[in-house]
């Protein structure tokens, strides 16, 4: 059963700082591993897809990166906002099978 | 912007009671999902359709049902509602470009039985 962990479970930065969040995966059979953000009390906007034939992903100042050999993936954020401060989620599927999500990352920027 | 809309947004009722959670998407997307997610916890799949007359169990599927009769329409029904189903609800569809799937999500219902 696929078993997704981010690390670390919340993290709180000063603003400028870059930072980079963690995601495993426990069977490296997927297709689709996706970031999504999430605001408290409220659904998730997905941030990045990353396919298993690629290696990353870019959007602003957001990267995300995938190993699907070693099972990890990371989301890269370069000078970080206080409107960055959210939970992000990562998650994984297989061809036409469900998503499978982490627990997420609480992310706090302070101004 | 995902056009997919879910209400209420916020319910309380008492335990029994019989509640059913509305989900409605104007993209045309044939998947659908429900997702329970309690605070700070991963989010767990309770049913999906593959499209209209499809639904399948997911994770936490037990004690709850739903219908596609409509390709924009996948109601949650919760027969008898209990403390324990306090939580939040997130209705998703998806789109695929070849086998890349993307979720667009609602904005969720917050569920709180007394």
């Amino acid at each position: 059963k696929q078993e997704v962990t981010q690390i670390p479970a919340a993290l709180s930065v000063p603003e400028g700082e870059n930072l980079v969040l963690n995601c495993s995966f426990t069977d490296s059979a997927i297709y689709n591993l996706q970031w999504f953000r999430q605001d408290p009390g409220k659904g998730l906007t997905s941030l990045l897809l990353i396919q298993s034939s690629q290696r990353e992903q870019t959007s602003g100042r957001l990267n995300a990166s995938l190993d699907k050999s070693s099972g990890r993936s990371t989301l890269y954020i370069a000078a970080s906002q206080p409107g960055d401060s959210a939970t992000y989620l990562c998650a994984v599927n297989g061809v036409y099978t469900p998503l499978v999500f982490g627990k997420g990352t609480r992310l706090s920027v302070i101004a | 912007e995902a056009d997919i809309y879910q209400t209420p947004r916020y319910l309380v009722i008492g335990t029994g009671k019989k509640i059913t959670l509305e989900c409605s998407q104007t993209m045309g997307h044939d998947k659908m999902y429900w997702y329970q997610q309690d605070p700070g916890m991963e989010l767990h799949l309770i049913h999906y359709s593959y499209g209209v007359n499809s639904t399948e169990k997911g994770d936490l599927s037990s004690e709850s049902t739903v219908s596609r009769i409509r390709t924009e329409h996948f109601p949650l029904t919760l027969e008898s509602a209990r403390p324990s189903h306090t939580s939040q609800y997130l209705c998703a569809s998806s789109e695929y470009e070849g086998y890349r799937e993307t979720q667009y999500f609602g904005p969720g219902t917050r569920l709180l039985v007394l």
